[in-house]
């Protein structure tokens, strides 16, 4: 079955680059998608990458993915104080009849002022 | 910008009793969405609904559950008898024409079971 897993925490300095990193298994995945989870609130879509591409960017964002090694990161330019949150990584596959999210574990980020 | 909306945002039920939990999804989404996220863990998929039926379900959405569109903007979870393990964040999540597009989930109701 999916797997998808990430590092639990992660803390960076204010104005420094974060990278989040998340693994998955099955190469099937047609989409992968980075959501932000701020405490109390639901799950924020913040981008998305379909699996031909490497790349995207969008603002302070920047997703990368590997498809050979089934790697995705997400890089936060600048990360602010409100950038602290979990960010969760979330794949969806091309199987029929599939169209389910599977999550990872989510990551603890701590920005440090 | 429109957005998926949940009520109640906490629901505190005995054990065994009946529990509807509700959605407004996005007015021109089409596909509609359970999850949940047992405190620690994982946020794991229940159900997706499609053209006013299931289009698929887990292991985890058993007899007890059920979801119904009962008007043209609401999306129901009803879990008949609750259990102490259905403690629980509940979302709700809808996407446009496809389920390839991106998913956009609601705050999410928070269960307690007693």
């Amino acid at each position: 079955g999916e797997d998808v897993e990430q590092s639990l925490f992660l803390s960076v300095r204010e104005g420094d680059s974060s990278v989040i990193n998340c693994t998955y298994t099955d190469s099937s995945s047609t989409y992968l998608y980075w959501y932000k989870q701020e405490p109390g609130a639901g799950l924020q879509l913040l981008t998305y990458i379909f699996s031909n591409m490497d790349m995207k960017q969008d603002q302070r964002l920047t997703v990368l993915l590997n498809k050979k090694d089934k790697h995705l990161s997400l890089r936060i330019a600048d990360t602010q104080t409100g950038d602290s949150a979990i960010y969760f990584c979330a794949e969806i596959t091309d199987q029929t009849g599939a169209n389910n999210l599977f999550f990872g574990t989510g990551t603890r980020l701590t920005v440090i002022p | 910008e429109p957005e998926v909306t949940q009520t109640p945002s906490h629901q505190v039920t005995q054990m065994g009793q009946e529990v509807i939990l509700r959605c407004v999804p996005i007015s021109n989404h089409l596909y509609f969405y359970w999850y949940r996220q047992i405190l620690g863990q994982k946020v794991e998929f229940l159900v997706s609904f499609y053209n006013n039926e299931i289009s698929e379900k887990s292991e985890i959405f058993d007899d007890q559950f059920s979801v119904e569109r009962p008007d043209g903007s609401n999306f129901t979870l009803k879990i008949r008898s609750t259990k102490l393990e259905d403690s629980a964040m509940y979302f709700c999540a809808s996407s446009r024409d496809s389920p390839n597009q991106p998913q956009h989930f609601g705050d999410g109701t928070r269960l307690s079971i007693l």
